[in-house]
């Protein structure tokens, strides 16, 4: 069965600090693997997105990294700011159907000033 | 401006009275979902369609029923609403499949008692 498993289920970091996000997902065959922000009682919106063959895509103070061979990913987060408290949320798209998108279950972040 | 639309974004009903919930977009995508998410168990896709008149299910189809007359419209249908089908509901849509990036909707709070 496809699953994504996110870690930490939850954290709190100052402002200012770094934090990076863990995403572990089991999904075959691999397409591609999404990072979506997610802020309270709002619809995510997309971050970033990796392919098989990208290593490291950056948008802004966030650069995700993905290790097809471990299928592992991570979300680092630079220079943290109150408005990066939100929920983080890992994709992954199997290839071959609409249907499989495995949604991981989230890590919430709290910048705290 | 390119949005997703939900309405209501608030609702209360009981048991068993039938309840629409509309979705709409206005970016000419071809695929549209719908999605449930509830705390700790995050997104999980109720159906999906690919254009008009084609849908099918997600992964959490049962209590729920959607139709695509039309391009930009995607509606859920609950026929008779249950407790456990208390949640925040999402559409969402991307240009071609599932594996675009997906705009959401605001989101839609459920609650029936």
């Amino acid at each position: 069965k496809n699953q994504v498993e996110q870690s930490p289920q939850s954290l709190i970091i100052l402002e200012g600090k770094n934090c990076t996000l863990q995403c572990n997902y089991t999904v075959s065959p691999f397409s591609n693997l999404r990072w979506y922000k997610q802020d309270t009682g709002r619809g995510p919106v997309s971050l970033t997105i990796m392919t098989f063959s990208e290593n490291t895509k950056s948008n802004g103070r966030y650069t995700a990294t993905l290790d097809a061979d471990t299928k592992q990913s991570s979300l680092h987060i630079t220079a943290s700011q109150l408005s990066d408290s939100a929920s983080y949320i890992c994709v992954v798209s199997a290839r071959g159907s609409a249907r499989q998108l495995t949604f991981g279950s989230g890590t919430q972040l709290t910048v705290l000033p | 401006e390119a949005q997703v639309t939900q309405n209501p974004r608030y609702l209360i009903t009981v048991t068993g009275k039938k309840l629409t919930v509309t979705c709409s977009q206005n970016m000419n995508h071809e695929y549209m979902s719908w999605y449930r998410q509830d705390p700790g168990l995050g997104l999980r896709q109720i159906y999906y369609s690919m254009n008009v008149e084609v849908t099918d299910k997600g992964d959490v189809p049962e209590g729920y029923k959607v139709s695509r007359k039309e391009k930009r419209n995607f509606p859920l249908i609950l026929e008779s609403p249950s407790p456990n089908q208390t949640s925040l509901y999402f559409c969402a849509s991307s240009l071609t499949t599932g594996w675009d990036e997906q705009y959401f909707g605001p989101g839609t709070r459920l609650t029936v008692t």
